[in-house]
């Protein structure tokens, strides 16, 4: 059973500082891996997807990595802002339909 | 780019009462959508896969007959929360995939904040 493992849960940081945020999976038999921001009680915004042949994807500030080997992930944020604050979410898809979500990581990014 | 576009936002009903919530893929045809719980500080839950013309799978312990699914056109999914309690207060998303762009990519509404009283 695949499983997705968010760390931290929760992260502060100063404005400015460039971070990482963690994503590990379970079972490395995946199609793609998806990172989502989601804004409190709001939808889910797609960020960035790597396919399982890929290594990495970047947009603006952002880049995700993915070692599908060892079943990790990792999404880094440059110079973050206060407007970066919101909830990352890593999901991974086995194939077909479903997609498994982390329970995220709670970003706070102080002025 | 895909737009799902789910309403209502947010509703607050009487225990007992029945609420529809619809998920619309608005510039692409999905076959295939999906319904998502999520509790507070918690992550997404897929209760259902929704099926244009056929029934809905849904996932263990999810109440078929507690959560109607109805996907009658390839642009239209529908969620009906029946007799409606307070432990269902939660906050309820759909998702679509475009078929016909690469790569699968899930697209996701702005969800629905449901409150029992």
């Amino acid at each position: 059973k695949q499983e997705v493992t968010q760390i931290p849960a929760a992260l502060s940081v100063p404005e400015g500082e460039n971070l990482v945020l963690n994503c590990s999976f379970t079972d490395s038999a995946i199609y793609n891996l998806q990172w989502f921001r989601q804004d409190p009680g709001k939808g889910l915004t797609s960020l960035l997807l790597i396919q399982s042949s890929q290594r990495e994807q970047t947009s603006g500030r952002l880049n995700a990595s993915l070692d599908k080997s060892s079943g990790r992930s990792t999404l880094y944020i440059a110079a973050s802002q206060p407007g970066d604050s919101a909830t990352y979410l890593c999901a991974v898809s086995p194939g077909g339909f479903k997609t498994i979500f982390g329970a995220g990581t709670r970003l706070f990014v102080k002025a | 780019g895909a737009v799902v576009s789910q309403h209502p936002s947010r509703v607050i009903c009487k225990s007992g009462t029945s609420v529809k919530i619809e998920c619309r893929s608005l510039d692409f045809q999905a076959t295939t959508m999906f319904w998502y719980r999520q509790f507070p500080k918690q992550s997404l839950m897929l209760m259902a896969t929704s099926n244009e013309g056929s029934k809905a799978t849904y996932e263990q312990g999810v109440e078929k007959d507690k959560f109607l699914i109805n996907h009658a056109s390839l642009t239209l999914s529908t969620l009906t929360v029946t007799s409606a309690h307070p432990e269902d207060s939660s906050f309820y998303i759909c998702s679509a995939r475009d078929e016909d762009r690469a790569f699968e990519k899930l697209f996701f509404g702005s969800g629905t904040q449901l409150s029992v009283l």
